[in-house]
């Protein structure tokens, strides 16, 4: 069964670094880039960017880029998501997701969500 | 970025009905365009990809059509499990932009 099992609920402040995980299991995971998604509190879906496991290549959204940073160690089947200094504006749902294929790009297994807060 | 609207943005329906959500894009997909379905407090769920083929397991009371630059989501005898968000998602061009959603709701 394929699975994809994100890192647990994270309260953090402004200013604070953070990195969030997505373990994947049930497939071969080098095969498959995983994508982020970003749901802000009652709004709609944000595409943040993708990554290759296999040799760690990434594509960001330009509303993105410079904003997270996405990394993968497939030694652990694990991709994560950072940041360096969190904002209040970076509170959100984040999803990783597994393409099914980087050209046909829609994600066909999802993880749980991690639910980011940054308050001070 | 490719820009995705979907309408209506809400929609009221009774168990039973038939209802339908539109998604059009900023410029032609080629027919990269993909559907999902939210419940509150879960994942996203995929039902369609490629504009029209239904992804193992969805029902097939669930249907979508559309070229181009035009998509239509499809729903046929609504069943309390439909009730949710739908969003549809270019995967033409990258960032895979999503439209703003639409909340289908009892009436």
């Amino acid at each position: 069964e394929v699975q994809l099992v994100q890192s647990g609920a994270e309260v953090k402040k402004p200013g604070e670094s953070l990195k969030i995980s997505c373990k994947g299991s049930g497939y071969s995971f080098t095969n498959y880039w995983i994508a982020w998604v970003r749901q802000m509190p009652g709004r709609g879906l944000e595409w943040l960017g993708i990554i290759n496991p296999s040799d760690s290549e990434t594509r960001y959204s330009p509303s993105f880029q410079g904003q997270v940073a996405i990394s993968a160690d497939k030694s652990i089947s694990t991709v994560y998501l950072q940041w360096s200094s969190l904002k209040a504006s970076d509170t959100a749902m984040y999803y990783c997701a597994r393409l099914n294929n980087v050209l046909t790009g829609y994600l066909d297994y999802w993880g749980q969500g991690t639910l980011v807060t940054v308050s001070s | 970025d490719i820009q995705m609207t979907q309408s209506p943005s809400s929609l009221s329906a009774s168990i039973g009905d038939r209802i339908a959500i539109t998604c059009r894009a900023s410029q032609s997909l080629n027919n990269f365009l993909n559907w999902y379905r939210q419940k509150p407090g879960k994942a996203p769920k995929l039902l369609i990809y490629g504009a029209s083929n239904l992804q193992s397991g969805v029902p097939s009371r669930t249907s979508a059509s559309g070229s181009g630059r035009n998509f239509t989501l499809t729903i046929s005898s609504l069943q309390p499990e439909d009730f949710a968000t739908y969003f549809c998602q270019q995967s033409y061009s990258i960032p895979y932009t999503f439209g703003q959603g639409t909340k289908l709701e009892i009436k």
